[in-house]
């Protein structure tokens, strides 16, 4: 069975950093793109970037490139998404999934949990 | 960015009904459209791919159409398991981009 465990949830303050990991398992890790998506409250999907852990090709979102690090670790099966600087606009449900090799890998047919962010004085 | 426009934003339908669902790009994106289904506090679910690829295990009264820049989700008699929000995702480029969410309530 495909699956992507997350890391906890987190109550940062303001001008920290933070790094998520998502772990897969059930498939060969590093032949499928991770994708990372932002949800703020009460808002939509928002399509952060990309990464193919086979060769850490990475493609950021031009929203997001600049603002955040996608990285990987093919040998233990994980990808991170690294947030520096925090405000409270970081404030948000990040999501990772599984990419299907269909066209950009940006096609997620699996997703982790969900890592609940919050930034707050 | 291509910029991906659902309508309704809301829609309020019975136990039954014929549910449509519009996406609009900005610019062709061929068949590089999935649609997904997310409920409260879940992670989102892939529904349709290519436009109008039913996913595996997804039930049949869920299907897409549409190529280019117009496409359409349809569930064809709407179960109670089917009240959540869809968006609409285009794939088309690396600079993906999502349609703001049609969230669908009970009548």
């Amino acid at each position: 069975e495909v699956q992507l465990v997350q890391s906890g949830p987190e109550l940062k303050k303001p001008g920290e950093s933070l790094k998520i990991s998502c772990k897969g398992s059930g498939y060969r890790f590093a032949t499928y793109w991770i994708g990372w998506v932002r949800q703020m409250p009460g808002k939509g999907l928002e399509w952060m970037g990309i990464i193919y852990p086979g060769d850490s090709d990475t493609r950021y979102s031009p929203s997001f490139e600049g603002q955040v690090t996608i990285s990987a670790d093919k040998a233990i099966s994980t990808a991170y998404l690294q947030l520096s600087s925090l405000k409270a606009s970081d404030t948000a449900m990040y999501f990772c999934g599984r990419g299907l090799p269909d066209n950009t890998g940006a096609l997620i047919d699996n997703w982790g949990q969900g890592t609940l962010v919050i930034v707050s004085s | 960015d291509i910029q991906m426009t659902q309508s309704p934003s809301t829609l309020s339908a019975s136990i039954g009904d014929r549910v449509t669902i519009t996406c609009r790009a900005s610019q062709s994106i061929s068949s590089w459209l999935a649609w997904y289904q997310q409920k409260p506090g879940k992670a989102p679910k892939l529904l349709i791919y290519r436009a109008s690829t039913l996913q595996s295990g997804v039930p049949s009264r869920f299907s897409g159409s549409g190529s280019g820049t117009e496409f359409t989700l349809t569930i064809s008699s709407l179960q109670p398991d089917d009240f959540a929000t869809y968006y609409c995702q285009q794939y088309n480029s690396y600079s993906v981009t999502f349609g703001q969410g049609t969230k669908v309530e009970i009548k």
